[in-house]
């Protein structure tokens, strides 16, 4: 069982949707990570959230962190074909003073132009 | 420099033999992750290191994975006697990583395929 459950696995959608991907867990985090991965690239940093309930906007990226600090969610409005790539979620320190991240195994979104 | 850089970039490997990937830190960096990526997943963690000390190497799938960060800035992951399961990318990040921010910049990754 994956500590880190994403969903959908996969999405391909027509450019100017909305969508939303999901990172879902039994466990409680004190932070959470959402990146962003291209082919041929490491994953880059897209958004820390750390207090349950917290919304945070980047552009037309909307994360939420739940209230009880089991899940997350990713809302992209007006998706761009340059929104392509795979989105992952992370948490640091799953284990004692485990200081790696635990990466789910992400949604891969492709938006056709 | 003003990334993680990782070399190769691409290696092939026959079953058996070798292999040597290098990566260089963000300068400054103290935190050094080495991650493997199969194909259609996500990262899983290997070993980390903090400047030259290796605190955890729980990640590595056998002992024929080796890591080390003699200086405490460039970091070389070694794969003795490859086997196709080998076959993955491996990524590098480095972190100031203070308690209360933990940005981890990756590398580009090196694609290991072993033949």
């Amino acid at each position: 069982t994956q500590l880190l459950e994403q969903s959908p696995q996969f999405l391909s959608i027509q450019e100017g949707e909305n969508l939303t991907v999901y990172c879902n867990s039994s466990s409680v985090f004190s932070s959470l990570q959402w990146y962003r991965q291209e082919p041929g690239e490491g994953p880059v940093l897209l958004v820390t959230v750390v207090t349950g309930g917290e919304v945070k906007k980047l552009k037309r990226l909307t994360f939420q962190f739940g209230d009880a600090r089991k899940d997350s969610s990713l809302h992209i409005t007006a998706a761009q074909p340059g929104d392509t790539g795979l989105y992952l979620c992370a948490v640091r320190g799953v284990d004692t003073g485990r200081r790696a991240l635990t990466f789910g195994s992400g949604t891969r979104l492709q938006v056709q132009p | 420099g003003a990334g993680v850089s990782q070399s190769p970039r691409y290696k092939v490997a026959k079953r058996g033999q070798d292999v040597a990937l290098r990566c260089d830190p963000i300068s400054g960096h103290v935190s050094l992750f080495w991650y493997q990526q199969a194909l259609g997943q996500g990262p899983e963690f290997l070993t980390y290191f903090q400047n030259e000390a290796q605190l955890d190497k729980s990640g590595l799938p056998s002992d024929r994975f080796f890591a080390e960060r003699p200086e405490g800035s460039v970091s070389t992951l070694k794969i003795q006697r490859t086997q196709q399961e080998d076959s993955a990318v491996y990524l590098c990040a480095s972190s100031l990583e203070t308690e209360s921010n933990y940005g981890y910049t990756f590398g580009s990754g090196t694609r290991l395929t072993v033949v």
